[in-house]
């Protein structure tokens, strides 16, 4: 199984800040990487697909880069309502796997 | 606008067997795409079971294969899944969701069931 790992785990960030959360494969999964936000209590949603197109309906300061097995989120501008915990998720091969989660806090 | 409505049991004794409908409204199940299930430990990162076509063709995690059943009625427009001889670490939130197959991510979730396993 393809592993993917996710770093960091948690980070404090504030509003307005930059953040950039990296997504690295086991093995290539050319650009078969899609990226969920959770908010407690909620179903994953959809952010970006095939590594880097935005879902539609999700605002552009979300961008998502990479391919092979390095890839990132980047979230340009924090808003309150992105504080969340952010999942990547390969779809190259079976099994599907997620990476281990990010937490962005206050 | 496509929805995905889990539904059974909140609450199953151990070694007994799981089993969760979800409703697809606002689109054909027949029409195509995979649909799969996943499920989220309380605290912890989501895990995929597994994911169907509507025509039959499944696949599903290797240490649940044993396990676990995903079937379709495409009459209801509906699919299953069920999850046999549970244990405490089954007790999950169980969501499902449209994709997980022909390189598809999950694009539709359903909100998700709370199941616990125990006595």
């Amino acid at each position: 199984a393809i592993r993917m790992t996710q770093s960091p785990s948690s980070f404090s960030a504030s509003t307005g800040d930059r953040v950039t959360i990296t997504c690295r494969a086991s093995q290539g999964i050319s650009s078969y990487l899609a990226w969920y936000q959770q908010k407690p209590g909620k179903a994953p949603k959809l952010l970006i697909y095939a590594a880097s197109t935005l879902q539609s309906g999700v605002p552009p300061r979300f961008s998502g880069s990479g391919s092979g097995t390095d890839f990132t989120l980047t979230i340009s501008c924090l808003q309150s309502e992105d504080f969340a915990t952010y999942y990547c998720q390969q779809y190259y091969s079976y099994p599907l796997t997620f990476g281990g989660g990010t937490k962005v806090e206050i | 606008q496509v929805q995905l409505q889990e539904s059974g049991p909140g609450l199953v004794k151990p070694s007994e067997t799981l089993s969760l409908t979800c409703a697809v409204s606002g689109y054909s199940i027949s029409s195509g795409y995979y649909w799969g299930w996943i499920r989220q430990s309380p605290g912890k990162g989501l895990e995929w079971i597994g994911s169907m076509y509507y025509s039959g063709s499944t696949y599903y995690d290797p240490s649940l294969k044993s396990r676990v059943t995903i079937s379709v009625d495409t009459s209801k427009n509906q699919f299953s899944l069920k999850l046999s001889s549970v244990t405490a670490a089954d007790t999950a939130v169980y969501y499902c969701g449209r994709g997980g197959g022909d390189y598809t991510p999950f694009d539709y979730w359903g909100q998700g069931t709370l199941v616990t396993v125990s006595s």
